[in-house]
């Protein structure tokens, strides 16, 4: 159990272009859910945590207009990278938690996406 | 705020051998580390975590020691194979509550070859 998706696993987009990425939970509840990004020989950096139904709160650093999250139910949660740029580029991991970030839930992690902004 | 580090950060050993990785980490007030293996362009697999009340954890050829006080743990991979060659990331989990709550600070990882 406890199986987490990411799609597209792969995707590749034209500079000034919006790109969304879709995280699912598909066997349980994920009242919580985290967006990573990580960039080639660098460590997972944190951008959002989102909880189901509300506002994502964001990292220092992270422009909320630009990577949009939406929680909108309990086994899906999206990012949207809007007007894309080169630098974007990146992968991005999600991880899903049952509880609302509790200190007794394990993180489950999606396999990723490898966006690539031309 | 805080950081882990991982050392080293590329091994290059033959088949068979023990090993050790290393990760540290600047405050010790935490709740858990976890340790995750990541294949190239993939995402994470959880290997073990220790509670920062626990010292060790096993999980056939993997022990993972943790040391609070001194912000260390290590990973130890006994008769390493092939199979074994991915990123290995060390991540801990904070004691503080609010907008940290449930979040992960990871290492930058140590990239493990495995060679026949």
């Amino acid at each position: 159990g406890a199986v987490v998706s990411q799609h597209p696993s792969r995707v590749i987009c034209k500079s000034g272009t919006s790109v969304k990425i879709e995280c699912r939970s598909l066997d349980f509840q994920a009242t919580t859910m985290f967006w990573y990004r990580q960039f080639p020989k660098q460590s997972l950096m944190l951008m959002a945590t989102s909880n189901e139904g509300s506002k994502a709160t964001y990292e220092q650093g992270v422009e909320k207009d630009k990577f949009l999250i939406n929680h909108a139910s309990l086994t899906l949660s999206t990012l949207t990278v809007t007007s894309a740029h080169p630098e974007d580029s990146s992968f991005y991991i999600c991880s899903a938690s049952r509880a609302a970030g509790g200190r007794t839930d394990t993180q489950y992690f999606g396999p990723g996406t490898r966006l690539t902004v031309l | 705020k805080q950081e882990v580090t991982q050392i080293p950060a590329a091994l290059s050993v033959p088949e068979g051998e023990n090993l050790v990785l290393n990760c540290s980490f600047t405050d010790s007030a935490i709740y858990n580390l976890q340790w995750f293996r990541q294949d190239p362009g993939k995402g994470l697999t959880s290997l073990l975590l220790i509670q920062s009340s626990q010292r060790e954890q096993t999980s056939g050829r993997l022990n993972a020691s943790l040391d609070k006080s001194s912000g260390r743990s290590t990973l130890y991979i006994a008769a390493s194979q092939p199979g074994d060659s991915a990123t290995y990331l060390c991540a801990v989990r904070p004691l503080g509550g609010g907008s940290t709550l449930g979040r992960l600070y990871f290492g930058r990882g140590t990239q493990l070859t495995v060679w026949p």
